[in-house]
């Protein structure tokens, strides 16, 4: 039973225009989000997190989408660069003794330059 | 300066022989995990060590074996390896155990069981 789900496998976008990568989560217990971002050959990176308190987290070019009625978070890149061409992962911490992460499938986003 | 190292990068093995793959963390965090990404390129948690003991095992055979030497390093070993364990395993570490707790990975193990 997949819990984090991230149901677009890859994404192309334009040099300069917004990136859009969506996840979708079941658990409602969840209560934070963090999204990863992994180059090949290398161990994921974190990029950007959210609380379930807030609905909304900026960080430079990335901002992080909450709407948990929908159980829905997206990240947007603007303006993507070339260089942000890698596996994004979402992803969420158990509620229970360890916190381990739950991982969405990944969206790999390709920016053309 | 590297936060969360891992060796070997690659491993290629014969089914049936024992191998380990080591991490160690120069963050000072009191929490390491393994995980395993598989052929599908999922994520998932295998085992989870807090100031050396173990407080996750996930449905992982008892084949895989960690071993937490102290806070900073934690190895996984692998008897009888079977084709089926072939994937990337990443070590992580984090912070804590209450709250939110950003982990930080290594950059992956590949294995190859032939």
């Amino acid at each position: 039973d997949q819990q984090v789900k991230q149901n677009s496998p890859s994404l192309s976008v334009q040099e300069g225009r917004i990136s859009i990568l969506n996840c979708d989560y079941t658990n409602s217990m969840f209560d934070y989000f963090l999204w990863y971002k992994k180059y090949p050959a290398e161990g994921p990176t974190f990029l950007i997190s959210i609380s379930s308190i807030k609905d909304k987290n900026e960080d430079g070019r990335f901002t992080v989408f909450l709407n948990k009625s929908a159980k829905h978070l997206s990240l947007h890149i603007v303006p993507s660069q070339p260089g942000d061409s890698a596996v994004y992962f979402c992803a969420a911490p158990h509620s229970g003794s360890a916190r381990q992460l739950t991982f969405g499938s990944g969206t790999q986003l390709t920016v053309l330059p | 300066d590297t936060a969360v190292s891992q060796t070997p990068k690659y491993l290629v093995t014969q089914m049936g022989n024992d191998k380990s793959i080591k991490c160690e963390q120069n963050l000072g965090h009191d929490t390491m995990y393994w995980y395993k990404q598989d052929s599908k390129k999922f994520l998932k948690i295998m085992f989870s060590y807090n100031n050396k003991e173990l407080i996750i095992n996930e449905t992982v055979p008892n084949r895989f074996s960690p071993k937490s030497p102290d806070k900073a390093h934690l190895n996984l070993h692998i008897n009888s390896l079977e084709l089926g364990d072939s994937a990337v395993y990443f070590c992580a570490s984090s912070q804590g155990l209450a709250g939110p707790s950003t982990q930080y990975f290594g950059p992956g193990t590949r294995l190859t069981v032939l």
